[in-house]
């Protein structure tokens, strides 16, 4: 079945750019109608929507991060990227990727999830 | 848009129900769309543990169900075990245009 793997650094020094890469395995990130997802989870707080990429390249991005998040695919490494910018220590965070569905009038839903990569902003 | 409000903690014994609420307005839970929940335990990610309001993936126990009335959806498990401590999260898009997420506070199951 698909699985899913975060990697990057695990420390970004303030205002500086935060990057991570998940890499899908078990399926072709292009076969299906599914999206790929960023969220994200402060010690000990709820979980946070990032944004979601389709393979086509197209994107949708929280409101409140939007200014400073990019998400990228490629399609040929069966990867996709997480790049937030000017990160702060609010950004510090467990960042998972998961595979995302939407069905119109049905509702969205997450699965799987990879099993999440703490990032810590300080210098 | 924001975070769905769900109860803080709930607690019940074993082989008790519980319920877990999760409200939102009518721009997300209240709309057609159907909720997602998620189960989390400690250092673990997010299972989805429901999916289109009260679907089960496959390898889910029956013993979880999700239900909706209005703008509040629910999760109940019945015949409580240990292994369902744990934090849950409800999760709804918001929007028909973008499909923004949201997610619930989430609420930490304590079985007694």
């Amino acid at each position: 079945q698909v699985q899913l793997q975060e990697s990057g650094p695990g420390l970004v020094k303030p205002s500086q750019t935060l990057s991570l890469t998940c890499t899908v395995s078990g399926g072709s990130i292009s076969s299906g109608s599914y999206y790929w997802s960023w969220i994200r989870q402060p010690a000990g707080k709820g979980l946070e929507w990032i944004g979601r990429i389709y393979t086509s390249g197209s994107t949708n991005y929280n409101p409140s991060l939007k200014s400073r998040v990019t998400i990228s695919v490629d399609t040929s490494k069966n990867q996709f990227s997480l790049k937030l910018s000017s990160v702060t220590a609010a950004d510090t965070a467990v960042y998972y990727c998961a595979r995302m569905f939407i069905v119109v009038g049905r509702g969205n839903w997450f699965d799987p999830w990879g099993q999440g990569t703490l990032v810590t902003v300080s210098s | 848009q924001s975070a769905l409000t769900q109860p803080a903690s709930v607690s019940g014994s074993p082989g008790q129900s519980i319920t877990i609420s999760c409200t939102g307005t009518s721009s997300d839970v209240g709309s057609y769309n159907l909720v997602s929940w998620y189960q989390q335990h400690p250092g673990k990610a997010p299972k989805l543990m429901i999916y289109e309001g009260s679907k089960r993936p496959s390898g889910v126990s029956n013993r979880f169900s999700g239900s909706k009335s209005g703008n509040t959806a629910s999760l109940t498990i019945s015949g409580l075990q240990a292994e369902d401590e744990a934090d849950y999260y409800c999760c709804s898009y918001a929007g028909s245009s973008t499909f923004d997420v949201v997610f619930g506070g989430g609420t930490k199951l304590t079985v007694l």
